[in-house]
């Protein structure tokens, strides 16, 4: 069981808006803004695309987005491309000796 | 263009070691602070290691004392000693550049703590 929670999966159409979440504790996410966000597709090597919870870095569409409510962080895909179906996981640093805390990953799928 | 190339994954008995190998290119590895991240088949992602730039290193507590992580400065090249293997490690294990800081747009220094690049991965199976 991963220390973070996500939803397995998530579904839009092409044009929508979706979010993921992903839920910790009080020793990850709600304490700490070092969450980032990455996109994996089957045999590649994962993509970061947020990190410190909303900054996108260089080359990352402005159609992704993320943000923090207390131990929830978000990640936010606005008009939907078929080419952003992928696993998304999300990450916190921890202060604990555990370093970084993993969500369970969810799998986007663009209808 | 950075990029890191795993390799020395495959099938390996239970109580058997495997070294991993992490190429990398576009950047100094000595310089950097650097990763081990690994999947289990149908599970999520889960840390393993990280050695500092100065060579400090750190392991998860379902590895400590069987994995050594250690580079080769002369090569770019990171690497995961991996002993009394178990079926749990069963794994594709990524390496992955960690960014500790950075300098915003203003020119102010910001402390973070995420992965930049990562590797395609390379698959362990510990099995009899």
């Amino acid at each position: 069981q991963s220390a973070l929670t996500q939803p397995a999966s998530v579904s839009g159409s092409p044009g929508q808006s979706i979010t993921i979440s992903c839920t910790g504790t009080t020793s990850d996410v709600d304490i700490c803004d070092y969450v980032s966000w990455y996109q994996h597709l089957p045999g590649k090597a994962p993509k970061l695309m947020i990190y410190d919870v909303t900054k996108r870095p260089s080359g990352v569409s402005n159609r992704f987005s993320g943000s923090k409510s207390a131990n929830t962080a978000s990640l936010t895909i606005s008009g939907l491309q078929p080419e952003d179906e992928a696993d998304y996981y999300c990450t916190s640093y921890t202060s604990s000796s555990t370093y970084w805390v993993f969500g369970g990953g969810t799998k986007l799928t663009v209808l | 263009e950075v990029q890191l190339v795993e390799s020395g994954g495959g099938l390996i008995q239970p109580g058997g070691s495997l070294r991993l190998s992490c190429a990398a290119s576009g950047f100094t590895v000595s310089s950097n602070y650097m990763s081990w991240v690994r999947q289990a088949p149908g599970k999520g992602l889960e840390w393993v290691s990280i050695i500092y730039s100065a060579g400090t290193t750190y392991y998860a507590d379902s590895v400590k004392g069987r994995f050594t992580i250690s580079r080769d400065n002369s090569k770019d090249t990171l690497y995961l000693q991996m002993n009394s293997l178990r079926a749990e490690d069963t794994a594709v294990y990524y390496c992955a550049r960690v960014v500790t800081y950075y300098y915003d747009s203003s020119g102010f220094y910001r402390e973070s703590y995420y992965f930049d690049y990562w590797g395609q991965g390379t698959l362990v199976t510990v099995s009899s």
